[in-house]
């Protein structure tokens, strides 16, 4: 089972518009992670936001992770075509096993030039 | 610098087989982790070895085993395979035992018949 649903499950915008994705979790968290999957290829890392960090920027990402809600938001600025991508959030759970991580269902975004 | 490689990228089996995926990290990292990414999911957690010993273990049947050499690399085992096991293994490794960035190999995709 996954402990994280994203939403929305796929989304679609034009080339230069914001992409916001979403994700929720269950269990208190050290730190969320969000990785991109190209075509069903392996995983990149994109950014780790730490429980005591609320707002973290890589470039033209912005993530932000309220754990009250036990919710966090990846935003896109700029699209581009080249984003075109399925996006993962991913838990690394308190007491968790290992070096486990808690993938969601991923939310696939297509940017149209 | 050579990233996580996997072999081998794509197989054919048959229920019943057993099959052997093989995982190298990157150099001087010393955890390798298992993942199996069912087609539209997102990866779930298999196995974690660190320095040759099974750090952590996902919920998946018995029939899945893993090992880590001691040159790092590491071995998933399928053993009776199920139609239910057609997907995407990804490997990934870290330089240490805490779960900080992984970095993902492209996977080997099985397809059971």
């Amino acid at each position: 089972s996954q402990q994280g649903e994203e939403d929305p499950q796929a989304l679609s915008i034009q080339e230069g518009e914001n992409a916001t994705m979403n994700c929720s979790y269950k269990t208190s968290i050290n730190n969320l992670q969000w990785y991109r999957q190209n075509s069903g290829r392996g995983l990149v890392h994109l950014i780790l936001i730490r429980s005591n960090e609320r707002e973290k920027h890589s470039g033209r990402l912005r993530v932000t992770l309220d754990t009250s809600k036990k919710s966090s938001s990846l935003l896109i600025t700029a699209s581009r075509a080249a984003d075109t991508a399925s996006y993962f959030c991913a838990t690394d759970a308190i007491n968790n096993a290992g070096n486990m991580l808690t993938f969601g269902g991923g939310t696939r975004l297509m940017v149209k030039p | 610098d050579a990233g996580v490689t996997q072999s081998p990228t794509h197989l054919i089996k048959t229920r019943g087989q057993q099959v052997t995926l093989r995982c190298s990290p990157i150099s001087g990292h010393k955890s390798v982790s298992w993942y199996q990414q069912v087609l539209g999911q997102g990866p779930q957690f298999i196995f974690q070895y660190y320095e040759k010993e099974e750090r952590g273990r996902g919920n998946f049947p018995d029939r899945f085993s893993a090992r880590q050499f001691p040159n790092y690399s590491s071995e998933l085992n399928v053993n009776a395979l199920l139609l239910g096991d057609s997907a995407l293994y990804l490997c990934a490794s870290t330089r240490g035992g805490y779960t900080g960035e992984l970095f993902f190999g492209e996977g080997s995709r099985l397809t059971v018949l």
